[in-house]
């Protein structure tokens, strides 16, 4: 089954307006972490924010913030005034914790952002 | 920059042959992932390493193998190449890699962008 799904192939954002990635996620373990990273068109794979599941308040990072709804095994990324460079993949991934016996991170197939002038 | 390197940056090479990606972790991190992205199959955990030794697989081929040198660099080695393992290889580093640590972020390097011809 898949553990983190990712609806959204593709979404289009004026500049500086907000844009919401939609990431769901599926496990038992009630230990485990929510990540984000952009790919950007260059490939490489940039850390951007981390949300625990014991963490009682939504993790923010500058223009990134995390919308973590643990009943509704949800954890989407608010991207506010979005700029041009903010255009590229956005991957949610999990890593479970302790009745995991690997420590893998598994990802969703990703969102493209593309910002408009 | 994450601080984690590797090279090459590029690789082409034909079908039968074997290669060698080379990974350095940050400094003061002692796990090293592998991680493989095609377009088919996303972004795929491979193997772990921890502090020289084997902590984790997962889909990893078995003519793929991977190991961690002293000095923590990693390096996976791929042979008997098909066309379908043209992917873009993604070495990441953490600090531990235990089970327990969900906090545990990976940073990515760039990525080795193989083409099987």
């Amino acid at each position: 089954a898949q553990k983190i799904t990712q609806t959204q192939p593709g979404m289009f954002v004026q500049e500086k307006e907000a844009v919401t990635l939609d990431c769901t996620y599926d496990t038992s373990d009630p230990s485990y972490g929510l990540f984000w990273y952009k790919q950007p068109s260059s490939g490489e794979m940039i850390f951007l924010i981390y949300q625990g599941s014991y963490d009682q308040q939504n993790a923010t990072e500058g223009r990134y913030s995390l919308n973590f709804q643990k009943a509704r095994k949800s954890a989407n990324l608010v991207i506010s005034a979005s700029q041009l460079g903010d255009s590229a993949m956005y991957f949610c991934a999990m890593r479970e914790g302790d009745e995991s016996n690997d420590y893998k991170l598994s990802f969703g197939a990703g969102t493209t952002v593309t910002v408009r002038a | 920059d994450s601080g984690v390197t590797q090279t090459p940056k590029h690789l082409i090479t034909a079908t039968g042959q074997r290669v060698t990606l080379r990974c350095s972790p940050r400094s003061g991190d002692l796990s090293v992932y592998w991680y493989q992205q095609s377009l088919d199959q996303g972004l795929q955990f491979l193997i772990q390493y921890y502090n020289g030794e084997e902590r984790a697989k997962g889909n990893i081929l078995e003519r793929f193998s991977a190991q961690q040198f002293p000095d923590l660099h990693s390096e996976l080695n791929l042979s008997s190449l098909e066309l379908g393992d043209s992917a873009l290889y993604f070495c990441a580093s953490s600090v531990e890699g235990t089970g327990a640590l969900v906090t545990d972020t990976q940073y990515f390097g760039p990525g080795t962008r193989l083409t099987v011809l």
